[in-house]
């Protein structure tokens, strides 16, 4: 079964380094969004891409966040410097495209960061 | 500012009860309501979605009841087993613009007791 695979699984950081997260969606996926979930809470939007176009960045700290997806393909998403309210789980994930037969977003395992 | 409000935080139900989460939102722009169903260290993982054009939905146990006037939908389990026991999230989306992103309730952590 396609999944959508996240790297790493677990990270620890210091305060002040830079720290970065892979994502590679389902084969075929144009539309790939970066989630942040704190824990306790529901996940909520830094990113989303269509194909390689950023669609939605507004949530984006852009300060001391980036993303990129250079082919339309895999993405990566950037931190630097990692502060200590960035711990959460970050999560990927991809859709089909646009429309409603094509909107479930299937997600991915996520990235666990905790900045110490 | 929260833009699908869910209640309640926690849920504790008998095996076979029923345990009902609630939703609400305020965007009448939105236009798809899906839940998701989350394993602990677990991504989240869609378990049924509504569009406003209907009041209920039905996917074997799981149900979607949507009230497009008051702007609540909520999600009914039957026969809840101890497998059932996640944290569920409620969310929302618009379909008619590019960015469909999707915003989420808060969660509910539900533990069904054998």
């Amino acid at each position: 079964e396609a999944e959508v695979a996240q790297s790493p699984r677990y990270k620890i950081t210091e305060k002040s380094q830079a720290v970065a997260f892979w994502c590679d969606p389902i084969s075929g996926h144009a539309t790939l969004y970066w989630y942040r979930q704190i824990l306790g809470q529901g996940p909520e939007l830094l990113v989303q891409f269509q194909d390689e176009s950023v669609v939605d960045d507004s949530q984006l700290p852009k300060d001391r966040f980036s993303a990129e997806r250079l082919k339309g393909v895999d993405s990566t998403l950037k931190i630097q410097p990692a502060e200590l309210g960035d711990s959460a789980m970050y999560l990927c994930a991809s859709s089909p495209g646009q429309g409603f037969m094509n909107t479930e977003a299937f997600f991915g395992q996520g990235t666990r960061l905790t900045v110490v | 500012q929260q833009q699908v409000k869910q209640s309640p935080q926690s849920l504790i139900v008998q095996k076979g009860g029923i345990p009902i989460i609630n939703c609400a939102y305020e965007n009448t722009a939105f236009d798809y309501f899906p839940w998701y169903q989350q394993f602990p260290g677990k991504g989240p993982a869609l378990l049924i979605a509504i569009r406003p054009d209907v009041s209920e939905k039905k996917e074997g146990r799981f149900t979607i009841s949507f009230n497009k006037s008051a702007k609540q939908f909520s999600l009914h389990i039957m026969d809840s087993q101890p497998g059932d026991s996640a944290t569920y999230f409620c969310a929302a989306s618009t379909l008619r613009t590019g960015a469909n992103n999707l915003f989420f309730g808060t969660g509910t952590r539900l533990t069904v007791i054998p």
